[in-house]
Protein backbone atom coordinates (compact mmCIF):
# COMPACT_ATOMS: atom_id res chain seq x y z
CA UNK A 1 0.00 0.00 0.00
CA UNK A 2 0.93 3.67 -1.16
CA UNK A 3 -0.75 4.97 1.73
CA UNK A 4 -1.48 8.69 1.17
CA UNK A 5 0.51 10.20 -1.84
CA UNK A 6 0.62 13.88 -2.43
CA UNK A 7 1.75 15.51 -6.08
CA UNK A 8 3.85 17.83 -6.31
CA UNK A 9 6.56 17.14 -3.86
CA UNK A 10 7.96 21.24 -4.05
CA UNK A 11 6.13 24.04 -6.25
CA UNK A 12 7.13 27.80 -7.11
CA UNK A 13 4.28 30.11 -8.08
CA UNK A 14 4.46 33.46 -9.18
CA UNK A 15 1.53 35.71 -7.42
CA UNK A 16 -2.12 35.37 -9.27
CA UNK A 17 -1.03 32.09 -10.55
CA UNK A 18 -3.25 29.17 -9.94
CA UNK A 19 -2.43 25.37 -9.20
CA UNK A 20 -4.22 22.08 -8.20
CA UNK A 21 -2.63 19.83 -5.31
CA UNK A 22 -3.88 16.45 -5.28
CA UNK A 23 -3.95 13.62 -3.03
CA UNK A 24 -4.72 10.19 -3.22
CA UNK A 25 -4.83 7.34 -0.37
CA UNK A 26 -6.10 3.54 -1.30
CA UNK A 27 -7.00 2.71 2.32
CA UNK A 28 -10.64 3.28 1.46
CA UNK A 29 -10.89 5.96 3.50
CA UNK A 30 -13.74 7.90 4.39
CA UNK A 31 -12.42 10.89 5.55
CA UNK A 32 -9.82 13.51 4.31
CA UNK A 33 -8.13 16.58 5.28
CA UNK A 34 -6.00 19.36 3.55
CA UNK A 35 -3.83 21.19 6.36
CA UNK A 36 -1.07 24.00 6.05
CA UNK A 37 1.54 24.11 8.52
CA UNK A 38 3.88 27.30 8.23
CA UNK A 39 7.36 27.78 10.19
CA UNK A 40 7.47 26.63 13.81
CA UNK A 41 3.76 26.22 13.83
CA UNK A 42 1.08 23.54 14.15
CA UNK A 43 -1.63 22.50 11.20
CA UNK A 44 -4.20 24.44 10.50
CA UNK A 45 -7.49 22.56 8.98
CA UNK A 46 -8.34 24.18 5.78
CA UNK A 47 -10.83 21.91 4.12
CA UNK A 48 -12.22 18.57 4.46
CA UNK A 49 -14.27 15.51 3.43
CA UNK A 50 -16.38 13.32 5.24
CA UNK A 51 -17.16 11.24 1.67
CA UNK A 52 -17.11 11.30 -1.76
CA UNK A 53 -18.81 14.25 -3.17
CA UNK A 54 -18.63 16.40 -0.03
CA UNK A 55 -16.18 18.91 1.38
CA UNK A 56 -16.52 21.24 4.40
CA UNK A 57 -14.66 24.44 5.07
CA UNK A 58 -11.88 24.00 7.88
CA UNK A 59 -10.45 26.84 9.92
CA UNK A 60 -8.42 28.95 6.77
CA UNK A 61 -10.57 28.16 4.10
CA UNK A 62 -9.97 31.71 2.00
CA UNK A 63 -8.28 31.49 -1.15
CA UNK A 64 -8.78 27.99 -1.48
CA UNK A 65 -11.22 25.33 -2.73
CA UNK A 66 -11.36 21.28 -2.80
CA UNK A 67 -12.94 19.02 -4.55
CA UNK A 68 -13.55 15.43 -3.88
CA UNK A 69 -15.09 13.40 -7.18
CA UNK A 70 -13.49 9.80 -6.35
CA UNK A 71 -13.26 8.46 -2.59
CA UNK A 72 -9.37 8.35 -3.17
CA UNK A 73 -8.90 11.61 -4.12
CA UNK A 74 -8.70 14.86 -2.54
CA UNK A 75 -7.97 18.27 -4.43
CA UNK A 76 -7.36 21.52 -3.09
CA UNK A 77 -6.86 24.56 -5.42
CA UNK A 78 -5.42 27.81 -5.34
CA UNK A 79 -7.32 30.14 -7.84
CA UNK A 80 -5.20 32.84 -7.33
CA UNK A 81 -1.66 32.60 -5.20
CA UNK A 82 -0.93 34.83 -2.83
CA UNK A 83 2.62 35.19 -0.90
CA UNK A 84 0.62 34.50 2.43
CA UNK A 85 -0.18 30.72 0.96
CA UNK A 86 3.63 29.81 0.96
CA UNK A 87 3.47 26.76 3.13
CA UNK A 88 4.00 23.55 3.80
CA UNK A 89 0.53 21.67 2.53
CA UNK A 90 -0.45 18.11 4.44
CA UNK A 91 -2.87 15.73 3.01
CA UNK A 92 -4.41 13.42 5.15
CA UNK A 93 -7.61 10.55 5.53
CA UNK A 94 -8.91 8.97 8.23
CA UNK A 95 -11.50 6.16 9.03
CA UNK A 96 -14.46 5.48 11.30
CA UNK A 97 -13.84 3.67 14.41
CA UNK A 98 -16.25 0.39 15.24
CA UNK A 99 -16.46 1.77 18.63
CA UNK A 100 -17.30 5.05 17.39
CA UNK A 101 -15.47 8.08 16.30
CA UNK A 102 -12.51 8.60 13.94
CA UNK A 103 -9.00 6.88 14.18
CA UNK A 104 -5.92 8.62 13.91
CA UNK A 105 -5.22 10.63 10.67
CA UNK A 106 -2.40 9.06 8.11
CA UNK A 107 -0.43 11.94 6.58
CA UNK A 108 1.25 12.64 3.20
CA UNK A 109 4.58 13.81 3.07
CA UNK A 110 3.08 17.37 2.00
CA UNK A 111 3.73 19.60 -0.68
CA UNK A 112 6.24 22.70 0.14
CA UNK A 113 4.93 26.04 -1.88
CA UNK A 114 6.42 29.20 -2.48
CA UNK A 115 4.72 32.24 -3.77
CA UNK A 116 6.74 34.86 -5.07
CA UNK B 1 -14.76 26.51 21.48
CA UNK B 2 -12.90 23.97 21.10
CA UNK B 3 -9.00 24.48 21.77
CA UNK B 4 -5.86 22.93 22.52
CA UNK B 5 -2.99 24.16 24.35
CA UNK B 6 0.60 22.73 24.43
CA UNK B 7 2.30 25.30 27.06
CA UNK B 8 5.78 24.01 26.41
CA UNK B 9 7.47 25.38 23.39
CA UNK B 10 11.00 23.56 23.64
CA UNK B 11 12.09 20.74 26.28
CA UNK B 12 15.51 19.49 26.86
CA UNK B 13 15.91 15.58 28.41
CA UNK B 14 18.47 13.46 28.83
CA UNK B 15 18.80 10.60 26.83
CA UNK B 16 17.23 7.49 29.41
CA UNK B 17 15.33 9.50 30.85
CA UNK B 18 11.46 10.24 30.90
CA UNK B 19 9.68 12.88 29.86
CA UNK B 20 6.29 13.87 29.94
CA UNK B 21 4.93 16.51 27.36
CA UNK B 22 1.60 18.49 28.29
CA UNK B 23 -1.53 18.94 26.34
CA UNK B 24 -5.17 20.52 27.79
CA UNK B 25 -8.08 20.88 25.63
CA UNK B 26 -11.23 22.41 25.69
CA UNK B 27 -14.42 20.80 23.87
CA UNK B 28 -17.85 20.83 24.98
CA UNK B 29 -18.73 17.75 23.39
CA UNK B 30 -19.09 14.65 25.43
CA UNK B 31 -17.90 12.43 23.01
CA UNK B 32 -13.86 13.20 21.52
CA UNK B 33 -10.57 11.42 20.70
CA UNK B 34 -7.14 13.09 21.52
CA UNK B 35 -4.02 11.75 19.26
CA UNK B 36 -0.01 12.54 19.46
CA UNK B 37 2.13 13.06 16.54
CA UNK B 38 5.61 12.96 15.93
CA UNK B 39 6.87 15.28 13.60
CA UNK B 40 10.78 15.14 13.14
CA UNK B 41 13.02 17.12 11.31
CA UNK B 42 12.56 14.95 7.94
CA UNK B 43 8.83 16.82 8.03
CA UNK B 44 6.50 13.61 7.89
CA UNK B 45 3.46 13.36 10.79
CA UNK B 46 3.70 10.27 12.53
CA UNK B 47 0.73 8.73 14.57
CA UNK B 48 2.06 7.49 18.28
CA UNK B 49 -1.00 7.35 20.17
CA UNK B 50 -5.29 7.60 20.32
CA UNK B 51 -7.46 7.83 24.16
CA UNK B 52 -11.27 7.97 23.40
CA UNK B 53 -12.89 10.42 25.60
CA UNK B 54 -15.45 7.23 27.10
CA UNK B 55 -12.61 5.32 27.59
CA UNK B 56 -11.83 4.04 31.20
CA UNK B 57 -7.97 3.16 30.78
CA UNK B 58 -5.14 5.06 29.72
CA UNK B 59 -3.52 4.25 26.38
CA UNK B 60 0.04 2.72 26.02
CA UNK B 61 1.43 1.86 22.47
CA UNK B 62 5.15 0.82 23.74
CA UNK B 63 7.23 3.80 24.93
CA UNK B 64 4.08 5.83 24.99
CA UNK B 65 1.78 6.23 27.47
CA UNK B 66 -1.43 9.14 27.71
CA UNK B 67 -1.94 10.30 31.30
CA UNK B 68 -5.83 10.92 30.61
CA UNK B 69 -7.08 13.31 33.32
CA UNK B 70 -10.45 14.18 32.26
CA UNK B 71 -11.98 16.17 34.80
CA UNK B 72 -8.91 18.41 34.13
CA UNK B 73 -9.09 18.13 30.73
CA UNK B 74 -5.35 17.52 30.31
CA UNK B 75 -4.12 14.60 28.19
CA UNK B 76 -0.16 14.47 28.91
CA UNK B 77 2.42 11.96 26.64
CA UNK B 78 4.40 9.98 28.50
CA UNK B 79 7.61 9.20 26.94
CA UNK B 80 9.43 6.81 28.86
CA UNK B 81 13.18 5.53 28.50
CA UNK B 82 13.84 9.08 25.85
CA UNK B 83 16.34 7.63 22.85
CA UNK B 84 18.21 10.56 20.74
CA UNK B 85 15.70 9.23 17.98
CA UNK B 86 13.05 11.05 20.12
CA UNK B 87 13.98 14.34 19.48
CA UNK B 88 11.14 15.79 17.16
CA UNK B 89 8.01 18.03 17.40
CA UNK B 90 5.22 16.71 19.37
CA UNK B 91 2.04 17.39 18.48
CA UNK B 92 -1.48 16.85 20.41
CA UNK B 93 -4.51 16.93 18.40
CA UNK B 94 -8.29 16.54 19.02
CA UNK B 95 -11.07 15.23 17.56
CA UNK B 96 -15.08 15.50 18.09
CA UNK B 97 -18.54 15.42 17.04
CA UNK B 98 -18.14 18.71 15.66
CA UNK B 99 -15.82 17.01 12.41
CA UNK B 100 -13.67 19.49 13.10
CA UNK B 101 -9.65 18.72 14.30
CA UNK B 102 -7.86 21.01 15.89
CA UNK B 103 -3.99 20.59 16.97
CA UNK B 104 -2.08 22.64 19.31
CA UNK B 105 0.90 24.41 18.71
CA UNK B 106 3.46 21.63 19.45
CA UNK B 107 6.45 20.89 21.66
CA UNK B 108 10.26 20.60 20.41
CA UNK B 109 11.81 17.71 22.53
CA UNK B 110 15.34 17.76 21.87
CA UNK B 111 17.29 14.89 23.85
CA UNK B 112 20.58 15.15 24.56
CA UNK B 113 23.50 12.01 24.95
Amino acid sequence: NAGVTQTPKFRVLKTGQSMTLLCAQDMNHEYMYWYRQDPGMGLRLIHYSVGEGTTAKGEVPDGYNVSRLKKQNFLLGLESAAPSQTSVYFCASSYYRLAGGRGEQFFGPGTRLTVL
Amino acid sequence: AQKITQTQPGMFVQEKEAVTLDCTYDTSDPSYGLFWYKQPSSGEMIFLIYQGSYDQQNATEGRYSLNFQKARKSANLVISASQLGDSAMYFCAMDSSASKIIFGSGTRLSIRP
